[in-house]
């Protein structure tokens, strides 16, 4: 099967720990991307990356790092500098030049605080 | 960053009613794409629009790309129970690069 999986489904963090998401793709992709989703809000663009070794800030990337060695993979990192990270992280990837590009969605990971 | 604007916010309807939804935007987009998320899970694309004017349809659903390019539009027709979710517009433009931004989204509630 095809496609853009997250894990894992749910996840706890302590105050002070960092906690890193997984999110794997065989779509064969150069783009992949980190949203964040908070409650009757849009999606908010943490970081991206266009291909293997290169990544760009989003609009919210206080308190977050990447990483893009491989093509398949993106991790994303919320780190204990991310004062409020309990929100839905929400995966994807995309294909096509802009104006006929199509973007994927991963199923989530639901990040909590203790 | 910017954000799409989605309209309604909410609405209900009765099983078999058509919805009709837009989202707009004050800057020209190349791609509009359309999502339905249902609870707890990632979004899944709906529809995908390249094009000013295009109208795609995809089973009960129809979306077009506005002439304008700074709007575009749902309809779904003969609404069934599956069809409550979330529904979001997302937009590509020059302005953005690569990236998409998102609307707010529109929720669905069917009811029997």
């Amino acid at each position: 099967d095809g496609g853009i999986t997250q894990s894992p489904k749910y996840l706890f963090r302590k105050e002070g720990q960092n906690v890193t998401l997984s999110c794997e793709q065989n779509l064969n992709h150069d783009a992949m991307y980190w949203y964040r989703q908070d409650p009757g809000q849009g999606l908010r663009l943490i970081y991206y990356s266009q291909i293997v070794n290169d990544f760009q800030k989003g609009d919210i990337a206080e308190g977050y790092s990447v990483s893009r060695e491989k093509k398949e993979s993106f991790p994303l990192t919320v780190t204990s500098a991310q004062k409020n990270p309990t929100a839905f992280y929400l995966c994807a990837s995309s294909f096509g030049l802009a104006g006929v590009a199509t973007q994927y969605f991963g199923p989530g990971t639901r990040l909590l605080v203790l | 960053g910017q954000q799409l604007n989605q309209s309604p916010q909410s609405m209900f309807i009765q099983e078999g009613e058509d919805v009709s939804m837009n989202c707009t935007s004050s800057s020209i987009f190349n791609t509009w794409l359309w999502y339905k998320q249902d609870p707890g899970e990632g979004p899944v694309l709906l529809i995908a629009l390249y094009k000013a004017g295009e109208l795609t349809s995809n089973g009960r659903l129809t979306a077009q790309f506005g002439i304008t390019r700074k709007d575009s539009f749902l309809n779904i027709s003969a609404s069934i129970p599956s069809d409550v979710g979330i529904y979001f517009c997302a937009g590509q433009g020059r302005n953005y690069g690569q990236n998409f931004v998102f609307g707010p989204g529109t929720r669905l509630s069917v009811l029997p």
